[in-house]
């Protein structure tokens, strides 16, 4: 399979611990987008990554919110100090120099 | 701020036609997008439009752009049961890499 792939499917923590999730994009793909979605909602854009610089965050992505891509191939997501709101899906995608976007099957994130 | 809106449900019979609506509220928005997405699976680009187009056909899907009102539709020609999904409206922007997606409308095929 060569399209978007993200680790793990699904995370069940507790409120206040550390998640991090990982986004492997196409391998040619040099633009990556993170995303969250709510139930009921569209995806929410958080942030956008050029190869290895991260160009763009919404104002969404708070302090405890941290991405990274360190060698331009796969990203991370991390959420310091887990609240139940941050409960959602989590969805990578990305692109070449095309319009379109490549969406992978999200993280399940659960709060308790 | 931006923002796309969309109604929440359709349901039509199978072999009709759909219509879904989008409105936007960003004058400056580059392309306009429709995405599917499945019970289970990812979001899947159906179709997009460059905002200096007012309509795009690909097979059975027509899009019509009409930027004075700010309005986007999609239409579906001999909707099937496996056209049943979520539909999405996004808009993206020049000078931006942020999509904005609206709440999406559900569509239901009725055999």
């Amino acid at each position: 399979d060569t399209g978007v792939s993200q680790d793990p499917r699904h995370k069940i923590t507790k409120r206040g611990q550390n998640v991090t999730f990982r986004c492997d994009p196409i391998s040619e793909h040099n633009r990556l987008y993170w995303y969250r979605q709510t139930l009921g909602q569209g995806p929410e854009f958080l942030t956008y990554f050029q190869n290895e610089a991260q160009l763009e965050k919404s104002r969404l992505l708070s302090d405890r919110f941290s991405a990274e891509r360190p060698k331009g191939s796969f990203s991370t997501l991390e959420i310091q100090r887990t609240e139940q709101g941050d409960s959602a899906m989590y969805l990578c995608a990305s692109r070449d120099l095309g319009e379109t976007q490549y969406f992978g099957p999200g993280t399940r994130l659960l709060v308790l | 701020g931006e923002d796309v809106e969309q109604s929440l449900f359709l349901s039509v019979r199978e072999g009709d036609s759909s219509v879904i609506n989008c409105t936007y509220t960003d004058s400056s928005s580059t392309y306009l997008y429709w995405y599917k997405q499945e019970p289970g699976a990812g979001l899947q680009l159906l179709t997009y439009i460059f905002s200096n187009m007012d309509m795009k056909q690909d097979q059975r899907l027509t899009v019509l752009l009409n930027k004075k009102d700010k309005h986007l539709s999609l239409r579906i020609a001999d909707t099937q049961t496996g056209d049943s999904a979520i539909y999405f409206c996004a808009e993206s922007t020049s000078g931006t890499y942020k999509y904005i997606f609206g709440t999406g409308t559900r569509l239901k095929v009725l055999a």
